[in-house]
């Protein structure tokens, strides 16, 4: 089966620039996406196909996806960007879902 | 504006049945493919399956293959999770989720909760 592996946790200090990886075989071959989710709350779109930002997702979320690794980049983070991260792809007709990262922002 | 509202969910004894619907709105649901994706307390997100737009295809997580059944009805505008010979291990919160057009979840419902206790 096809797996994607986060760090479980990331730390970065508020302005500063998080990124968190994704690793996959051969994931630079597929569309990979990424999602907010803060306590409490349904998961939220940032990233999709790879580098695209939805309506209303502030220009520092941006994607990246080569190789075997996609990345997700928070330029500038600030404390409300403190939540759990998921990348996500579609492999022989099923979703799979990295087992996500949290992002401490201290 | 879409929306999308999960209900159905409760306490069930270990091999019981619930039936989860969504009903959405705000768009033509008929021209999407669905999803339903769960989260176990404290975990992170599980797909468990899809439907396509016009219901001729189908697919499920290994985890739930043979015991849970997706079905839509596009002349309500709701999607469904038949749950049988549930789980301890199957309680989460259950959300319905919109595919968009490459295989990412545009959309999510606030999720319905199911609890399987022994």
């Amino acid at each position: 089966s096809f797996d994607l592996t986060q760090p479980p946790s990331v730390s970065v200090s508020p302005a500063q620039t998080a990124s968190i990886t994704c690793s996959g075989d051969d994931l630079g071959y597929k569309y990979v996406c990424w999602y907010q989710q803060k306590p409490g709350q349904p998961p939220v779109l940032v990233i999709y196909e790879d580098t695209k930002r939805p309506s209303g997702i502030p220009e520092r979320f941006s994607g990246s996806n080569s190789g075997n690794t996609a990345t997700l980049t928070i330029s500038g983070t600030q404390a409300l960007d403190e939540a759990d991260y998921y990348c996500q792809a579609w492999d022989s007709s099923t979703v799979v879902f990295g087992g996500g990262t949290k992002l401490t922002v201290l | 504006e879409v929306e999308l509202v999960e209900s159905g969910g409760g306490l069930v004894q270990t091999g019981g049945s619930l039936r989860l619907s969504c009903a959405v709105s705000g768009f033509t649901f008929s021209s999407y493919e669905m999803n339903w994706v769960r989260q176990a307390p404290g975990k992170g997100l599980e797909w468990i399956s899809y439907i396509s737009n016009s219901g001729g295809n189908i697919y499920y997580a290994a985890s739930v293959k043979g015991r849970f059944t997706i079905s839509r009805d596009d002349a309500k505008s709701s999607l469904y999770l038949q749950m049988n010979s549930l789980r301890v291990e199957d309680t989460a919160v259950y959300y319905c989720a919109r595919f968009g057009e490459r295989w990412y979840f545009d959309y999510w419902g606030q999720g319905t909760l199911v609890t399987v206790s022994s």
